[in-house]
């Protein structure tokens, strides 16, 4: 697609029930990552993905939050038993593999995210 | 305690004035990015500084690293409503792949 897609736009729901946020990257961007953006913070990093698999997921926050990606292309965000704390923006972004631009810098292209409410 | 030190946390001025905003450490980074946020939308890539002392200009947007690459600064000319948003900087920590991202200036011009 031309852009990152992120689903759903918003979300409420209650404490203690179970929520899955959707990313949809960039068309042929192999790396994938998920932040999380609290009220008047910056952003938190959660998990990144190279294709399928996620060698670094040490932003989880605990064993409540999990995500997958199939076919290198769609990733979820799954948050268990949710807490009002988990409250926040979920951002996704993507990168095209190893590409760091002249710089050696990651390049992210990130979508308009999914905000979470806890009640 | 946080990688990365964005001042002044918030700022809000009238239009036309300058302004500056800074991104600490007291790491040194092979390169260093900023972004800008709009309400409602993902941070936005705005440069990226590589060379210790590099000026890059965006319009009216000036970009200074750092001549140790400990730190950046984003001065902005005659500001205008349009530039209001949230200023993220952001670096890669040595041999990762993830962005760790400063808290960020929230940045108000109002007309």
């Amino acid at each position: 697609g031309a852009g990152v897609s992120q689903s759903p736009s918003n979300k409420v729901t209650e404490k203690g029930k179970d929520v899955e946020l959707r990313c949809d990257p960039i068309s042929g961007h192999t790396a994938l990552y998920w932040y999380r953006q609290s009220l008047g913070q910056g952003l938190e990093f959660l998990i990144y993905f190279q294709g399928n698999s996620a060698p670094d997921k040490s932003g989880l926050p605990s064993d409540r939050f999990s995500a997958e990606r199939t076919g290198g292309s769609v990733s979820t965000l799954t948050i268990q038993r949710t807490q009002q704390e988990d409250s926040a923006v979920y951002l996704c972004a993507s990168s095209p593999f190893r590409w760091r631009g002249r710089s050696g810098a990651n390049v992210l292209t990130f979508g308009a995210g999914s905000r979470l409410t806890v009640l | 305690t946080q990688l990365l030190e964005q001042s002044p946390q918030f700022l809000s001025i009238q239009e036309g004035e300058n302004l500056t905003v800074y991104c600490n450490s007291s790491s040194v980074f092979s390169s260093l990015q900023w972004y800008r946020q709009e309400p409602g939308e993902g941070p936005v890539l705005l440069v990226t500084v590589v060379t210790g002392g590099e000026v890059k200009k965006l319009k009216r947007l000036t970009f200074q690293f750092g001549d140790a690459r400990k730190d950046s600064s984003l001065h902005i000319t005659a500001a205008q409503p349009g530039d209001t948003g949230l200023y993220l900087c952001a670096v890669t920590q040595g041999g990762s792949e993830k962005l760790v991202f400063g808290k960020g200036t929230k940045l108000t011009v109002n007309p």
